[in-house]
């Protein structure tokens, strides 16, 4: 059965306080790991794909990586306006087209 | 400008009653998708259709059933037979191989 745990499920930072949040998967073949933002009340915002292990994406002061088991969002020199919940889903061949989800790690960074 | 509506924000049902939700999209984007949000967990895939005229469970979609009569509108229904609707839920399209979501109903009971 495809899974997806995300650690933590919180996390508290002071502003410039760089750390990771961690996806772990377990997919019958996967066809992409995708990112989230969600802000509360609100519905998810796209932040990346990735499709192979070694890949790699950025924006602003995020950056998601990719291996055979899990996928890391590394988030530099925080802000609070980064502050939300982070969304780590898998596309498997099991799937079809549906995005199985973890529960989210929900980031408060403090100024 | 393109995009994934929801409406209402937020609706309330009383017992025994049947309630819809509203998703339109403007996106033309052929599979559509709609997910429950509870607080602490993951989003749970309730139905998804790939195509008009067409659509399959997802894994609790026990209480709920959807139409697919025209390729912008993916409307649910929470029917009385689901006893805890309280959730947040979330409808989403795919286009270029992204998950692309509305901005929620939150769903409660009187």
């Amino acid at each position: 059965e495809d899974q997806v745990t995300q650690s933590p499920e919180a996390l508290r930072l002071q502003e410039g306080e760089s750390s990771s949040l961690n996806c772990s998967y377990t997919v019958s073949g996967l066809r992409g790991l995708f990112w989230y933002r969600q802000d509360p009340g609100k519905g998810p915002e796209f932040l990346f794909t990735l499709y192979s292990a070694g890949e790699e994406k950025e924006k602003e002061r995020l950056k998601a990586t990719l291996t055979k088991k899990e996928s890391f969002l590394h988030i530099t020199a925080p802000k609070p306006e980064d502050s939300a919940t982070y969304l780590c889903a898998v596309r498997s061949n099991q799937a079809g087209t549906a995005l199985i989800f973890g529960k989210g790690t929900t980031l408060s960074v403090s100024s | 400008d393109g995009g994934i509506t929801q409406s209402p924000k937020y609706l309330f049902r009383k017992e025994g009653q049947n309630v819809t939700l509203s998703c339109e999209q403007n996106l033309n984007h052929d599979a559509m998708y709609w997910y429950r949000q509870d607080p602490g967990q993951g989003l749970r895939l309730i139905y998804y259709s790939q195509i008009v005229n067409d659509f399959q469970k997802g894994d609790i979609a026990e209480g709920y059933s959807v139409s697919r009569e025209k390729k912008e509108s993916f409307p649910l229904t929470v029917t009385s037979a689901q006893k805890n609707p309280t959730a947040f839920y979330l409808c989403a399209s795919i286009g270029g191989k992204k998950l692309f979501f509305g901005s929620g109903t939150q769903l409660s009971v009187l």
